[in-house]
């Protein structure tokens, strides 16, 4: 495997149910990312993780919750969603250069539909 | 005023035509820039970075002008595989928070 892969790829959830989205960086990477993509909006950066410490937290709702294990793997944890939290995730990860983030390597995502 | 402006489009041109697309940002201390392609339903994929004295890759330039805040992509003889979104991205500065800012991206149609 390279590159930054997703799992799932499509998810289909009620608003009553848990599930994770995993990311996986083969890249040697070690700031990591996770983002929203709604229909006619730029991205949205929810997390993001460097040295698997969390530096950002972009004032996501707690029904979404990250983990970052170790530098190559982060996981999104999904809690009593909403309709509106239907969109297009997308993990991304980069190196660091001091306090500068390069640029990012994005997974295919995963498309969430919550019924 | 937006972090990043984009002229969401579409940009209808045909095959050959040479099209620019621009970007305005609005912090001052952001120090990287990037072009970055989507295509339907794929995820964003780096096309270039953008330096101050201006780089071209191909068929592709891209230029920053710091003083007045913007960032500009030039596509010359485009072609059909052309068509995609193009998102740009700016490093973003503010107090102890670092991080990437997307535009809501460029729609170029390139017709044959």
């Amino acid at each position: 495997e390279t590159g930054v892969t997703q799992t799932p790829r499509h998810l289909v959830m009620g608003m009553t149910n848990k599930k994770s989205l995993k990311c996986e960086q083969h890249l040697g990477h070690n700031a990591m990312y996770w983002y929203k993509q709604s229909a006619k909006k730029p991205l949205e950066l929810m997390f993001v993780y460097s040295l698997e410490e969390r530096v950002e937290n972009n004032s996501v709702p707690s029904r979404f919750s990250p983990e970052c294990p170790n530098s190559s793997h982060l996981f999104l944890h999904l809690h009593t969603l909403q309709p509106e939290d239907s969109a297009l995730y997308l993990c991304a990860s980069s190196t660091t250069s001091g306090s500068s983030y390069n640029e990012q390597f994005f997974g295919p995502g995963t498309r969430l539909t919550v019924l | 005023r937006k972090e990043v402006e984009q002229d969401p489009g579409p940009f209808n041109v045909p095959e050959g035509a040479t099209v620019a697309f621009n970007c305005t940002y609005s912090n001052s201390a952001s120090q990287s820039f990037f072009w970055y392609r989507q295509d339907c339903r794929k995820e964003p994929k780096l096309l270039m970075s953008v330096y101050s004295s201006g780089n071209e890759d191909g068929r592709f330039t891209a230029q920053l002008n710091r003083a007045s805040q913007y960032i500009s992509l030039l596509i010359r003889d485009s072609k059909l595989s052309d068509s995609a979104t193009y998102l740009c991205v700016v490093n973003w500065i503010g107090g102890a928070t670092n991080k990437l800012i997307f535009g809501t991206g460029t729609l170029l149609a390139v017709q044959p």
